[in-house]
């Protein structure tokens, strides 16, 4: 079935870097790819997503390409704020339903 | 309502308790699923319905888990004799429809504590 792996964390950032949390998949097809985010004290939301190879999703500053050959999907930001701690979430979809990674936990510090 | 609402938001069940967690999903929203998340992991899938029709239960973990959406829009989670290890936020989902099912909006789930 389909899989994901993702970045282990916590991953602890000053303000404004650079962030990458890596992603990679195992899929038979081409799934659509989402990352999701839990902001604390919220549910689960979507973030961005991509449906096929070479798309690039992006929201919020956030970006992910979705790399066939490398089965990739790694999530971006060019410069973190504050509020952008929250617990991220690499994501396949296939057989009617979505298969989550275990989360990276990202904290900004100001 | 405006969004998915679970209740109760808290749960601790002692070890062979029954325990039922409800769901209400976005009016009018046809597909719903359940996920279990157990402390830092991801949400695992539980089962998904269409309407009233429970098209996947391939994700409940022992014939103690049963869900039910009887009319089609509130959904309850049942576990029979609680276990420890049943511990868990369980996270209920919904989607406008099929086509839709990969965006789901997501409740903010019911923590479960069996002691």
């Amino acid at each position: 079935g389909n899989s994901v792996t993702q970045m282990e964390g916590p991953v602890t950032l000053s303000e404004e870097a650079f962030l990458t949390i890596n992603c990679t998949y195992t899929a038979t097809g081409y799934p659509s790819l989402f990352w999701y985010v839990q902001y604390p004290g919220e549910g689960l939301q979507l973030l961005l997503k991509a449906t096929k190879a070479d798309d690039k999703g992006s929201n919020k500053g956030f970006e992910a390409t979705y790399r066939k050959e490398t089965t990739s999907f790694h999530l971006e930001k060019g410069s973190v704020q504050v509020s952008d701690s929250a617990v991220y979430f690499c994501v396949i979809f296939g057989n009617e339903k979505l298969t989550f990674g275990t989360g990276t936990r990202l904290t900004i510090i100001p | 309502g405006a969004g998915v609402s679970q209740s109760p938001r808290y749960k601790v069940a002692k070890r062979g308790q029954d325990v039922a967690l409800r769901c209400d999903p976005i009016s009018g929203h046809v597909s719903l699923f359940w996920y279990q998340q157990a402390l830092g992991q991801g949400p695992e899938f539980l089962t998904y319905f269409q309407n009233e029709a429970q098209l996947d239960k391939s994700g409940l973990p022992s014939d103690r888990f049963f869900a039910e959406r009887p009319e089609g829009s509130v959904s309850t989670l049942k576990i029979q004799r609680t276990q420890q290890e049943d511990s868990a936020v369980y996270l209920c989902a919904s989607s406008l429809n099929r086509v839709t099912n990969e965006k789901l909006f997501f409740g903010s789930g019911t923590q479960l504590s069996v002691l």
